[in-house]
């Protein structure tokens, strides 16, 4: 596609709920972030994908976030037993290749826990 | 890992004042990369240095790459409205491993007063 593409844009979920959220990144890039950005703040860095690596997964706040990418595209962000702190817009990124990391984002998905 | 330190954490400006930010590092980067945020939306990149001492101009912006590797400055010249946002720098490193991953400044938020 021509850019990044996240999906859904919003999601509403109730306290205790498992969601997944969805990340095409642009063809052909082979890198792909996942961040979270709470209301007003920077960028929190989650996971990071290179190529066939192992995930850089660093970011992740705790045991039940988990993030994979199949056949090197697509990317699933899953949280488990969702939280109301979990309340953020979750954004993908991706780049072409390591040596390449001019990052472009997609619009993001604002997660709701209630 | 690698550290931003980004100036101002915001700025209140009147339309038509020059604005500067900057970031630095707490060691080298191959790259530097300035993004804008506009509300509801993914960060959008504005300008990416490549080299030592680099300065780079799109429009009324200007940034640059500084001479020691650590450090990127943004100027914005005779702001307008529309500048009104969050300005993120971005540094990608030197040397690699799971380290290639760029790496975010907590952002300058932004606020033109017509």
């Amino acid at each position: 596609g021509a850019g990044v593409s996240q999906s859904p844009s919003n999601k509403v979920t109730e306290k205790g709920k498992d969601v997944e959220l969805r990340c095409d990144p642009i063809s052909g890039h082979t890198a792909l972030y996942w961040y979270r950005q709470s209301l007003g703040q920077g960028l929190e860095f989650l996971i990071y994908f290179q190529g066939n690596s192992a995930p850089d997964k660093s970011g992740l706040p705790s045991d039940r976030f988990s993030a994979e990418r199949t056949g090197g595209s697509v990317s699933t962000l899953t949280i488990q037993r969702t939280q109301q702190e979990d309340s953020a817009v979750y954004l993908c990124a991706s780049s072409l290749d390591w040596d390449r990391p001019e990052a472009f984002f997609g619009q993001g998905t604002r997660l709701t826990v209630v | 890992g690698q550290q931003l330190n980004q100036s101002p954490q915001s700025m209140f400006i009147q339309e038509g004042e020059d604005v500067s930010m900057n970031c630095t590092s707490s060691s080298i980067f191959n790259t530097w990369l300035w993004y804008k945020q506009e509300p509801g939306e993914g960060p959008v990149l504005l300008i990416a240095l490549y080299k030592a001492g680099e300065l780079t101009s799109n429009g009324r912006l200007t940034a640059q790459f500084g001479i020691t590797r650590k450090d990127s400055f943004l100027n914005i010249s005779a702001s307008i409205p529309s500048d009104v946002g969050i300005y993120f720098c971005a540094g990608h490193p030197v040397s690699g491993g799971s380290n290639y991953k760029l790496t975010f400044g907590k952002g300058t938020l932004l606020t033109v007063n017509p």
